[in-house]
């Protein structure tokens, strides 16, 4: 299972909204909408911050939204700030009843 | 508390064993499916196994298959990963991660840090 396509990197200025891209295939993405996307700061666990393509777990900003348009999926985040700046991966279930990642994203607020 | 924490990484030669766990608390273990992720030093997130809540159904990833067994001990509140074979690649900081439901992660551990040298 080949990993998920991300952009190495992305930046932004503080205020600004910025959007990661995440492509896959039919048998991944394309097939079920069990997409994730995790947030890690150096050093630490990965933190999820979308579920299921679009949905926010208790306690994320809703800077932070997702959404899918065939076999890609996107995570966007409006108004960034500082403190967003971190590595962000996305997630999707795959056909062989498996899971793949992405091969992450660094986001840098500059 | 709710938290899962790893222990059992190290220094192991190519080609030797080692077996994690992996400590949970704080929530009902046996009612979620859960998963061993790892990540090598300056690298990305890379799923390695997962096991349903009864032991039922076991996954893993081609990289892994037929070298490490996942396993849990629903009654010590435990997850598990065998390591066989330990190549150099298998060199990584490997996270225990619970699954919520649909293959989405909402809790993880620090992880513990495998090194396979000689």
């Amino acid at each position: 299972q080949s990993a998920l396509t991300q952009p190495a990197s992305v930046s932004g200025s503080p205020g600004q909204s910025i959007t990661i891209s995440c492509t896959g295939t039919s048998s991944d993405i394309g097939g079920y909408n069990f997409v994730s996307w995790y947030q890690q700061h150096p050093g630490k666990a990965p933190k999820l911050m979308i579920y299921e393509v679009s949905n926010r777990p208790s306690g994320v900003s809703d800077r932070f939204s997702g959404s899918k348009s065939g076999s890609t999926a996107s995570l966007t985040i409006s108004g960034l700030q500082a403190e967003d700046e971190a590595d962000y991966y996305c997630s999707s279930y795959t056909s062989s009843n498996t899971l793949v990642f992405g091969g992450g994203t660094k986001l840098t607020v500059l | 508390e709710v938290q899962l924490v790893e222990s059992g990484g190290g220094l192991v030669q190519p080609g030797r064993s080692l077996r994690l766990s992996c400590a949970a608390s704080g929530f009902t273990f046996d009612d979620y499916p859960m998963h061993w992720v790892r990540q090598a030093p300056g690298k990305g997130l890379e799923w390695v196994s997962g096991i349903s809540w009864n032991s039922g159904s076991i996954n893993y990833a081609d990289s892994v298959e037929g070298r490490f067994t996942i396993s849990r001990d629903n009654a010590k509140n435990s997850l598990y990963l065998q390591m066989n074979s330990l190549r150099a690649e298998d060199t990584a900081l490997y996270y225990c991660a619970k699954e919520d439901t649909t293959w989405y992660f909402d809790l993880w551990g620090r992880g513990t840090l495998v090194t396979v040298s000689s």
